[in-house]
């Protein structure tokens, strides 16, 4: 079946740098990735759409410039938390459609992340 | 009209048990309609889903019964045991590219 490959599984870093969270397709294309974040104890909560190519489309309340995503090529998208604070450390989970005209999506594993 | 309204928020089941878990939803253009399965620290794993074309799935230990009509769907988890202790959570889309609604989770736990 279609695999999300996501790393890191955990991550910490020191408040004010950067990380980078990628997802890989491994046996599909992904035309389209989305980007969750998950709180202890809550729901998926949607952050962006990517697409291969193209400029990430954002929910509102996500800001743009703090969570760069870029989809450059159809196997991989990449996540890169800027500037990172205590309050970004959280559960970061990919999904993409498996495509074909079918329903179904496939998740990664999720990053933990935590800014100390 | 995004929502999808999942309840119970947490369920205690004990082992042999039926768990039952309810979602409904208002937007009429949603078209398929998963339930995941949650680990803690993993991502969601696809457990069974359907389409509104049929009232009801059933894989296993797993029966989806949808209701069209009131806009409801319903997980089932027959014989309920201490491995499927986990959080469930429903969600749906309209188009096999779409984003996912998803609801607000169930926190399962399968007693001895």
């Amino acid at each position: 079946g279609a695999v999300v490959s996501q790393h890191p599984s955990r991550v910490i870093c020191k408040s004010g740098t950067s990380v980078k969270i990628e997802c890989r397709s491994l046996d599909f294309q992904a035309t389209t990735m989305f980007w969750y974040r998950q709180f202890p104890k809550k729901s998926l909560m949607l952050m962006a759409t990517s697409n291969e190519g193209s400029k990430a489309t954002y929910e509102q309340g996500v800001e743009k410039d703090k969570f760069l995503i870029n989809h450059a090529s159809l196997t991989l998208s990449t996540l890169t938390v800027t500037s990172a604070h205590p309050e970004d450390s959280s559960f970061y989970i990919c999904s993409a459609p498996t495509g074909g005209g079918v329903y179904g999506y496939t998740f990664g594993s999720g990053t933990r992340l935590t800014v100390v | 009209q995004q929502q999808v309204k999942q309840s119970p928020q947490s369920l205690i089941v004990q082992k042999g048990g039926i768990s039952i878990i309810n979602c409904a939803y208002e937007n009429t253009a949603f078209d398929y309609f998963p339930w995941y399965q949650q680990f803690p620290g993993k991502g969601p794993a696809l457990l069974i889903a359907i389409r509104p074309d049929v009232s009801e799935k059933k894989e296993g230990r797993f029966t989806i019964s949808f209701n069209k009509s009131a806009k409801q769907f319903s997980l089932h988890i027959m014989d309920s045991q201490p491995g499927d202790s986990a959080t469930y959570f429903c969600a749906a889309t309209a188009g096999t590219a779409s984003k996912l609604t998803f609801g607000t989770g169930t926190r399962l736990q399968v007693t001895l």
